[in-house]
């Protein structure tokens, strides 16, 4: 079946320095989405993209979705202790939401 | 936005006995909601869909008799685990989706920690 991988699975930065979790399908996906989880909460959409090569990026975080529509990117600049949580992507190979897959998500831990 | 209402929050009960969980989206319609289990420091796995007024469909290696699952109505699903045992002490979670304009987003309940003691 479909497995979306996540990397890293965990990571502790510096306030103020950048982060990036990457996420590999092994399937082509027809969109890709981001959430991100704050400890003792629940998971919080960020985003969704779509195309291919698609770049998004809000405030200080862009979104990367690649070319051949099997690996995603989420990066951070300058992160703030606020950024705390573990961020998820979520692989759709079809359109809804019926075939969504989790990667396991990236811990992120800043220290001020 | 869009809200979708998971109660109650946490719960402790005795091993042997049957916990339920609803899930209401508020603000709009769900025909189909999800259930997810998760263990601490690890993702989200899907347990089932929760399908209105038709049969929930299972994931490989859940127990439909023991999750009970029943989407009566647009905007409510609930799970009931039955013969709750310790290992069954996780964090559930349910999620929605809604789409429009091609976007479909899921929208996640609080969640239920479900402690068996």
């Amino acid at each position: 079946g479909q497995q979306v991988m996540q990397i890293p699975q965990y990571q502790h930065v510096q306030e103020g320095e950048d982060f990036t979790t990457y996420c590999n399908s092994s399937t082509t996906l027809s969109n890709i989405q981001w959430y991100k989880q704050r400890p003792g909460g629940h998971p919080v959409f960020l985003i969704q993209l779509v195309k291919s090569g698609e770049v998004k990026k809000q405030k200080r975080l862009t979104f990367q979705f690649g070319e051949a529509k099997k690996n995603s990117s989420l990066h951070i600049t300058a992160t703030q202790t606020t950024d705390v949580g573990t961020y998820f992507c979520a692989g759709a190979l079809g359109s809804g939401y019926s075939t969504l897959t989790f990667g396991k998500g990236t811990m992120l831990l800043v220290s001020p | 936005g869009a809200v979708v209402s998971q109660h109650p929050s946490w719960v402790i009960c005795k091993s042997g006995t049957s916990v339920k969980i609803e899930c209401r989206s508020l603000d709009f319609q769900a025909t189909t909601m999800f259930w997810y289990r998760q263990f601490p420091k690890q993702s989200l796995m899907l347990m089932a869909t929760s399908n209105e007024g038709s049969k929930a469909t299972y994931e490989q290696g859940v127990e439909k008799d023991k999750f009970l699952i029943n989407h009566a109505s647009l905007t409510l699903s609930t799970l009931t685990v039955t013969s709750a045992h310790p290992e069954d002490s996780s964090f559930y979670i349910c999620s929605a989706p809604r789409g429009g304009g091609g976007l479909t987003e899921a929208f996640f309940g609080q969640g239920t920690r479900l402690t068996v003691v």
